[in-house]
């Protein structure tokens, strides 16, 4: 299986600042990642597919980046609706891992 | 707009069997993969499996064991049967859509989730 691993599992941090959260394939994975977001008691959502594409309806402030190994998921400016905890997931080969969370909590 | 309704009960004994149901309102059927994800208690997402139109499925190797996935086409309708439960097989069960544009597959629609809890 491909191990995802997120960095880091939490983070505090205020309306408007700029947010980023890694997340790191154990072997490549091409461009074969997604981003999704979880708020308590809701369905996760998807943000960002093949590391870099933003879904439709999905706010211009989220962005991903990265290919290989490495990836990046951006919030540029924080709002108050995006506290919540946010998945990477690999769809190179299956089984289809997620990373372990990250939650953006309000400082 | 395409929705996903599940169902099914929420409390098991050990070892008994685990059955949910997804339904799939307002959308084609035979052009994604309908796949299975859980949450349990405090911890992050786990995929389970998925299951195409066709009956093709990718277990997580993890279950594949204990897991069978079926799909009744004829009600826009496919199932998850986990077999011999313990307590670390709570947590909250979605189902959801997976779609595949230019081979980048990904999750997009997802059922509201049911938490199934084994116990004595």
């Amino acid at each position: 299986d491909i191990q995802m691993t997120q960095s880091p599992s939490s983070l505090s941090a205020s309306v408007g600042d700029r947010v980023t959260i890694t997340c790191r394939a154990s072997q490549s994975i091409s461009r074969y990642l997604n981003w999704y977001q979880h708020k308590s008691g809701e369905a996760p959502k998807i943000l960002i597919y093949a590391a870099s594409s933003l879904h439709s309806g999905v706010p211009s402030r989220f962005s991903g980046s990265g290919s290989g190994t490495d990836f990046t998921l951006t919030i540029s400016s924080l709002q108050p609706e995006d506290f919540a905890t946010y998945y990477c997931q690999q769809t190179y080969s299956t089984p289809r891992t997620f990373g372990q969370g990250t939650k953006v909590e309000i400082k | 707009q395409v929705q996903l309704q599940q169902w099914g009960a929420g409390l098991r004994k050990p070892s008994a069997t685990l059955s949910l149901t997804c339904a799939v309102y307002g959308g084609s059927f035979s052009e994604y993969y309908w796949t299975w994800i859980r949450q349990p208690p405090g911890k992050g997402l786990e995929w389970i499996g998925e299951i195409n139109h066709s009956g093709f499925t990718n277990y997580n190797p993890s279950l594949e064991s204990r897991v069978t996935m079926s799909v009744d086409m004829s009600k826009n309708q496919f199932s998850l049967k986990l077999r011999s439960v313990t307590a670390a097989d709570t947590a909250v069960y979605y189902c959801a859509r997976g779609v595949i544009p230019l081979h980048y597959y990904y999750m997009d629609v997802w059922g509201k989730g049911t938490t199934v809890t084994v116990s004595s």
